[in-house]
Parts: C-alpha cells; structure tokens; sequence
C-alpha cells in the first residue's frame, strides 16, 4: 500500500518569506499526487494534483510542487507566502495503484505571521 | 453548482447514542468517500460507496459503524453506541466518473464535528 510521509509538523514564517514543505511517498508504481489545505474552520480544498507529464505542478493561490521521481519527492513550494495562507497541509496518494481512497499524511501546520 | 454537503455541522452525542452523519454528493458525482479526522492527526480512509452499493469498507471499524448511499438521498455514516473515543471530525468526498487519465479528484464537504460527551 501507498504512504505519505510529512516531516514537518508546524512550521513558522513570517509574511513574504519563501515556503517549502516536504512530502514524501513510497513506492508504489504509477504514481498520483495531491496537495490539500484546511483552512481554520473549513473544508480541504483541493491546491494541486500530479498524475503524469510536467514533474513541475502549478497550482492555485501561487503554490506549486515539483514530483520528484528518484527522491519520491513532492515538496510543496510558494515563493512568498501571505498571513491568508495560514492554515493546514495534507499531501495525499491514492492507497493503492487501484484504489480511489487517498492515504493522507498528518499535516503540516504553517502559521504565517504578519 | 453546489459542493459536497453534509450535515449537521456539528453534533453532540452522549455515550451510549446513535449518531446518524449524511452527506450529499456534488452533483454529477457518484461516488462518495469517508474520513475520519482525530484531533492533531491527518485524515483516514473508512468506505468508500457507489448508489447502493459498498466498494471498500476496509477503513471502517468492525463493530458500531455502518455506512449506505440509498439510489435516492444522501449517504449516511451511522454510529450506534458511541463512544469518547469517537470524538472527530468526518469528513465526507465526493468525485465523478473516472476519468480517462488518472484517479478521481476528490471534493470534500465541510465536515461534521462529533463531540461525544
């Protein structure tokens, strides 16, 4: 079965500061990837997907993701975040190479201050 | 176009309750999936349902959780005889028809907050 992995727990910036947050995956053959935000008191919302071609994924609000492969890699990037941005990020892959249910990391926290 | 909908938002339950959780798929969508969120931890799979049918239960715990998805209404999470420890948030997704590439994206609806007292 597909795992994610997500490092780091919460992370800290301050407005306009650049962001990366790391995700990593096992190896399960095809690979699809997601990014999920939760904002405080809301719904995941949907940030980017990677099913195959461009490694190099754009996303909305000005994040991006880059897939990878001899890293299993899918590191979330934003080149500068805003106080809006705060809230909470799950990388995700689909449990299996059939499966439709997403395996979900545990989060990262980003708290950015203004 | 209306999203993924669940309610309530919010339920309390004492021990010993039934909780019933529904939610409505986007439309067009025939699929639907739940999740259980706990606190401080990420979401994780418990069924995922077609109309009328179950196509993978393997996240759901073995004993006081049932799930359906009627041909007409929404999908019902139920919990018989709950307990503290059902305390979360759960999450229900819907998504389309497979698509020609890849998996389905996932639209999820706001949640319902179970607090068990």
């Amino acid at each position: 079965a597909q795992s994610v992995s997500q490092h780091n727990h919460h992370v800290i910036l301050s407005e306009a500061a650049s962001l990366e947050l790391g995700c990593n995956y096992s190896y399960g053959g095809t690979v699809n990837l997601f990014w999920y935000v939760q904002y405080p008191g809301q719904h995941l919302q949907l940030l980017l997907k990677y099913f195959s071609g461009d490694p190099l994924v754009k996303g909305i609000k000005g994040f991006e993701a880059e897939f990878i492969k001899s890293k299993f890699s899918f590191n979330l990037r934003k080149p500068s975040v805003q106080w809006s941005d705060t809230a909470e990020y799950f990388c995700a892959v689909p449990s299996s190479g059939s499966a439709r249910q997403l395996t979900f990391g545990s989060g990262t926290q980003l708290t950015v201050l203004p | 176009n209306a999203g993924v909908m669940q309610n309530p938002r919010h339920l309390v339950r004492r021990r010993g309750q039934e909780a019933r959780l529904r939610c409505s798929p986007m439309k067009g969508h025939s699929h639907v999936y739940w999740y259980r969120q706990l606190p401080e931890e990420g979401l994780k799979f418990m069924v995922y349902l077609q109309k009328e049918n179950i196509i993978d239960e393997s996240g759901m715990p073995k004993e006081r959780f049932s799930a359906e998805f009627p041909k007409e209404g929404p999908s019902i999470l139920r919990i018989q005889q709950v307990v503290r420890g059902d305390s979360a948030a759960y999450f229900c997704a819907s998504s389309p028809l497979p698509g020609q590439r890849g998996p389905d994206t996932q639209y999820f609806g706001p949640g319902t907050r179970l607090t068990v007292l």
